[in-house]
């Protein structure tokens, strides 16, 4: 699978929309983008994931580029409940999607 | 509906000791993951199962871990002589196949 570049970290103002940005390169042309999210002392959960379509959910929206090589998670309204480490990850669409986290991006939502 | 469930959800052991940690997949789910997590890290693959075959186990540490999935629905791992280094949460994670993963509330193991 595909690796990933994220920030580190990022602040976001609540209320304000919070946009993470996620690099993939080296995507391929069967590999899906899928973010996940982890709260403190909480298991990962799943947000959104796409192929080369814009994608929204009742969670979030997912804009990935014509090339497929980045793409931006957008949370439209950020709360305090957002702050939580966000997960870009590249995977095959197979039964076997053991998932790679990597470091993700420390998102913190500022009253 | 009732997502992954683990049991317990903190586990303190002694060096040397064994331990078994118990997931209840979602209803239906055919694939099952079990992950390490270390403090301040993110997850790390352990192994796969597809319904009762164990198709994955190249994320195991050492062969004092096991995981077994007797009947295709609760899976159990086992670790066996514990060191400090096993200390982690393991996360276990469940999926129809394809599509999204989901994740239980995973184990906090402390080896003292």
């Amino acid at each position: 699978d595909a690796k990933t570049t994220q920030p580190t970290s990022m602040d976001c103002a609540e209320g304000r929309a919070a946009n993470l940005p996620c690099n993939h390169s080296t995507i391929s042309g069967n590999e899906y983008v899928y973010w996940y999210r982890q709260i403190h002392s909480q298991g990962p959960q799943y947000i959104i994931h796409g192929l080369k379509n814009n994608e929204t959910n009742e969670m979030a929206s997912l804009i990935i580029t014509e090339d497929r090589k980045s793409s931006t998670l957008i949370l439209p309204h950020a709360t305090l409940r957002d702050t939580a480490v966000y997960y870009c990850i590249v995977t095959s669409e197979t039964g076997a999607n053991n998932l790679f986290f990597g470091t993700g991006t420390r998102l913190t939502v500022i009253p | 509906g009732a997502g992954v469930s683990q049991s317990p959800r903190y586990k303190v052991a002694k060096r040397g000791q064994d331990v078994a940690l118990r997931c209840d997949p979602i209803s239906g789910h055919v694939s099952l993951f079990w992950y390490q997590q270390a403090l301040g890290q993110g997850p790390e693959f352990l192994t796969y199962f597809q319904n009762e075959a164990q198709l994955d186990k190249s994320g195991l540490p050492s062969d004092r871990f096991f995981a077994e999935r007797p009947e295709g629905s609760v899976s159990t791992l086992k670790i066996q002589r514990t060191q400090q280094e096993d200390s982690a949460v393991y996360l276990c994670a469940s999926s129809l196949g394809q599509g999204p993963t989901y994740f239980g509330p995973g184990t906090r193991l402390l080896v003292l």
